[in-house]
């Protein structure tokens, strides 16, 4: 039940193309869903994050799609760039019931060819 | 604003050992995190640190411990080093308990 599952585990993206990395969960409490890049040698960087009343969110080239039925969740990569390869990580939390506790996935390490 | 930072950069140990890591969070962040980033095992919740008190606890052995200073830095310690704690340990800090977490670089801790 704390599981995040996470797919694919590695994903090659020609540039300019979309890359789309899909998340799981089975906890219904889970109410904060952030997604964090990481470069190698670096810590991870929040890159956008949802609240289950929302069904989507847009920060420039990156989109979260939200499923609350279905339990799940994914992030799209417009116009992909290789400045963009790096680890991706879905993550989960009951935030506003717990606090603290992220549950992160398996995380997906993206390559963007030129 | 200066980020999370930790300290040591890098951290070799012997099997047995104690290790001690240090991290400094963000200026006016109240809430610090601990994760450990094993190969192959992702992130995983160690430690969740607020006002000074330890909020919430991964699935780790005792021998993991920590504290947070009434400066808000931290500190994690690592007893009776085993192998397979040789990992990234990544200190995150939050400027309210439902707020996001900011990563600092991480420790990397090499245990022979």
């Amino acid at each position: 039940q704390q599981q995040v599952k996470q797919s694919p585990q590695s994903l090659i993206v020609q540039k300019g193309g979309i890359s789309i990395i899909n998340c799981a969960y089975e906890n219904t409490a889970f109410d904060y869903f952030p997604w964090y890049q990481q470069f190698p040698g670096k810590g991870p960087a929040l890159l956008i994050a949802i609240r289950p009343d929302v069904s989507e969110k847009k920060e420039g080239r990156f989109t979260i799609s939200f499923n609350k039925s279905a339990k799940q969740f994914s992030l799209h990569i417009m116009d992909s760039q290789p400045g963009d390869s790096a680890t991706y990580f879905c993550a989960a939390t009951p935030l506003y019931n717990q606090g603290g506790k992220l549950i992160f996935g398996q995380g997906t390490e993206l390559s963007v060819k030129p | 604003e200066a980020g999370v930072t930790q300290s040591p950069t890098h951290l070799i140990k012997t099997r047995g050992q104690q290790a001690t890591l240090r991290c400094s969070p963000i200026s006016g962040h109240t809430s610090v995190y601990w994760y450990q980033q094993a190969l192959g095992l992702g992130l995983q919740f160690l430690l969740w640190y607020d006002e000074g008190e330890e909020r919430n606890r991964g699935n780790f052995p005792p021998r993991f411990s920590g504290r947070q200073f009434p400066n808000y830095s931290s500190e994690l310690n690592v007893n009776a080093l085993e192998l397979e704690d040789s990992a990234l340990y990544l200190c995150a800090s939050s400027l309210e308990v439902i707020d996001t977490q900011y990563f600092g670089p991480g420790t990397r801790l090499t245990v022979l």
